[in-house]
């Protein structure tokens, strides 16, 4: 089955501070993977994409990884801020597919 | 920019009424996608449209109705309100797949939709 696993589910961590988020996935084939960002009653912005050729990728202060052979990637954030509150989620898809596979996301508090 | 516009923010209805919500993307994108997003579940997809005229059937399609009758709004209708319905819908568009490893969703706003 097609799933995509993200890790914490909720995590709070204080201002300036780093954190890493997990997402694992079992869909095959693989296109690319995609990290969104969605604020508190918002629709969800993507933060980066990977293709499978892909390890690393920064946006700022985000850095997604990927390792297509263990089918897992992390976002990490450096220095967090207050407006890095918001859930993360990490969305899969698959070559020729119309339909992405979601994550149910990590929710992410930053506190002063 | 890209643009999804969401025909509401926050709705209310009663059970039992029908309930139309309206997506209008500004991309001449070929895919449209209807979600609900509900604590702990992510985003589920109800419905999909590859071409004016055209949907398919997601992952949680019943009690649900789609129409796309011109390529820039795809409505999400729902037939006979329900409270199990209340929760956050979200409407995307994205460029055709084809070969493309790029392809993205683009999100409109939500709208937050409760049954009373």
């Amino acid at each position: 089955k097609n799933q995509v696993e993200q890790s914490p589910q909720s995590l709070i961590i204080l201002e300036g501070k780093n954190c890493t988020l997990q997402c694992n996935y079992t869909v095959s084939p693989f296109s690319n993977l995609r990290w969104y960002k969605q604020d508190t009653g918002r629709g969800p912005v993507s933060l980066t994409i990977m293709t499978f050729s892909e390890n690393t990728k920064s946006n700022g202060r985000y850095t997604a990884t990927l390792d297509a052979d263990t089918k897992q990637s992390s976002l990490h954030i450096t220095a967090s801020q207050l407006s890095d509150s918001a859930s993360y989620i990490c969305v899969v898809s698959r070559p020729l597919m119309s339909t992405f596979i979601f994550g149910s996301g990590t929710r992410l508090s930053v506190k002063p | 920019d890209v643009k999804v516009t969401q025909s509401s923010r926050y709705l209310v209805k009663r059970t039992g009424e029908k309930v139309f919500l309206e997506c209008v993307q500004d991309m001449d994108h070929e895919n449209m996608f209807w979600y609900r997003q509900d604590p702990g579940l992510g985003l589920r997809l109800i419905y999909f449209s590859y071409d004016v005229k055209m949907k398919e059937k997601g992952d949680i399609p019943e009690g649900y109705s789609v129409s796309r009758e011109k390529k820039e709004r795809f409505s999400l209708i729902l037939e006979s309100a329900s409270t199990n319905q209340t929760s956050m819908y979200l409407c995307a568009s994205g460029e055709a797949r084809g070969l493309s490893r790029n392809t993205e969703a683009f999100f409109g706003q939500g709208t937050r939709l409760t049954v009373v």
